[in-house]
């Protein structure tokens, strides 16, 4: 099993320009997140989908939009990137839920690292 | 919300037993205390969890203090591999309160030959 796959692993962007973080979970999991994790500071919940169709705000949502294209997949998208948005983000999956299944823990993707410039 | 404290680094002879402290002491009653390492650059990797009983896997034991404030992680045998940074974090078990999850700073685990 591949796990969480996050593409692309390395980027480069101008101020103002637009990218899309994608990521792809193949174990089934209902709920999937997007943390950011900036030196000296702890992972940081950016976006966060409980299970299909839905999504919702976490810690430090501005600047960035979520989609959950299918249970599969989690995009996170830069509309107009900025110097602060450097940083390395990780998508993560969990099977979600409540009760014992909601107790099981995160499995997480390599990371993309982020130079805004 | 629980906050948990570790310490920022801790050193440890390969071989021996490694043993990583975590305070929680505002912890609930429904939730659960989990341990996760992130390997350089790497993402985070889970370790394990329990709710009040202790642990073991493959990887790891997680003792849990009687009044849950408190729980240690034991790497057994510790080796070179191990040199990670430890993150003791707790989660109530409903999947809608994940936002509230404060990961923190972690312990830094040196492994040394």
């Amino acid at each position: 099993n591949a796990g969480v796959t996050q593409t692309p692993k390395f980027q480069v962007l101008k101020t103002g320009q637009s990218m899309t973080l994608q990521c792809a979970q193949d174990m089934n999991h209902n709920s999937m997140y997007w943390y950011r994790q900036d030196p000296g500071m702890g992972l940081r919940l950016i976006y966060y989908s409980a299970s299909e169709g839905t999504t919702d705000k976490g810690e430090v949502p501005n600047g960035y939009n979520v989609s959950r294209l299918n249970k599969r997949e989690f995009s996170l998208r830069l509309e107009s990137a900025a110097p602060s948005q450097t940083s390395v983000y990780f998508c993560a999956s969990t099977l979600g839920g409540t009760g014992t299944a909601g107790s099981y823990g995160y499995t997480f993707g390599s990371g993309t690292r982020l130079t805004v410039v | 919300d629980a906050k948990t404290t570790q310490p920022p680094s801790m050193d440890c002879a390969e071989g021996r037993a490694a043993n990583l402290p975590c305070n929680h002491s505002t912890i609930s009653g429904n939730e659960y205390v989990y341990w996760y390492r992130q390997i350089h650059s790497q993402g985070p990797q889970y370790i394990i969890h329990g709710l009040k009983n202790n642990e073991t896997n493959e990887m790891a034991s997680l003792i849990i203090t009687e009044d849950r404030k408190s729980s240690t992680l034991i790497l057994p045998h510790a080796t070179l591999r191990d040199t990670a940074v430890y993150y003791c974090i707790v989660r109530p078990y409903n999947a809608g309160n994940n936002r509230k999850l404060i990961w923190g700073l972690g312990t830094s685990l040196a492994v040394n030959p």
